[in-house]
């Protein structure tokens, strides 16, 4: 079976823009996690979705948003880019079932570059 | 708060030597551990997972690690390191919150 795909893989933008980057699940999972990695902060956890529901959010200005669609795909929009958000944006999805142990499977990731 | 503490940002080993990365959690209850490998540009492939009964835990690529509730610890062991190794090493545990909580990671170095 598929695992995640993440596109685009690379993205450059400069200061002010703003950016779309989407996350296709495996396919039976309904939870979508979206993670920031820098190697100043490592991976910060953004926000989680669930059945178009984010569920979960983590602590990021409100310039970072997602949201989640009936198929279970799911997409984080940056609005007006700083430099500090060039990072590694990691997608993981996991059946997402409440109390269940849930296990996280991970996209290649989008290198997000802000000039 | 929930936390995981990886205490060695890099550690160096020769190839064929044995290899232990250092992982401490923090959680209120019994955790869900993982750890992950990373290769240069690359996502988060999972080595292998914790959430309850036999300590040691075996996973991929030789690789083992065991839970001790008593210490908070979850390290990492391989008898024998390859070159193919080296990458980067997280630990993580489940929050409890739909969410992964991440250890700061170790980079492994392997000197051939």
């Amino acid at each position: 079976k598929a695992g995640v795909t993440q596109t685009p893989r690379y993205l450059i933008k400069t200061r002010g823009q703003q950016v779309t980057l989407s996350c296709s699940p495996i396919s039976g999972h309904r939870s979508v996690s979206w993670y920031q990695q820098t190697p100043g902060q490592g991976l910060q956890f953004l926000f989680e979705y669930f059945s178009e529901t984010q569920r979960n959010k983590g602590n990021f200005p409100g310039r970072f948003s997602g949201r989640q669609f009936s198929n279970s795909r799911s997409e984080m929009n940056v609005s007006t880019l700083e430099l500090g958000d060039s990072a590694l944006y990691l997608c993981a999805s996991s059946l997402g079932s409440r109390g269940d142990y849930n296990e996280q499977f991970f996209g290649p990731g989008t290198r997000l570059t802000v000039l | 708060a929930q936390s995981v503490t990886q205490p060695d940002i890099h550690i160096t080993v020769s190839e064929g030597a044995s290899l232990e990365l250092r992982c401490n959690y923090s959680y209120g209850a019994t955790p869900y551990l993982f750890w992950y490998v990373q290769s240069p540009g690359q996502g988060l492939q999972l080595l292998l997972k914790y959430f309850s009964g036999d300590t040691l835990v075996q996973g991929i690529k030789g690789f083992e690690a065991e839970f001790k509730r008593s210490q908070s610890s979850f390290n990492l062991r391989k008898p024998s390191v390859h070159w193919s190794d080296a990458a980067e090493y997280f630990c993580a545990v489940d929050g409890g919150t739909y969410k992964y909580i991440f250890g700061t990671g170790t980079r492994l170095k392997v000197l051939a």
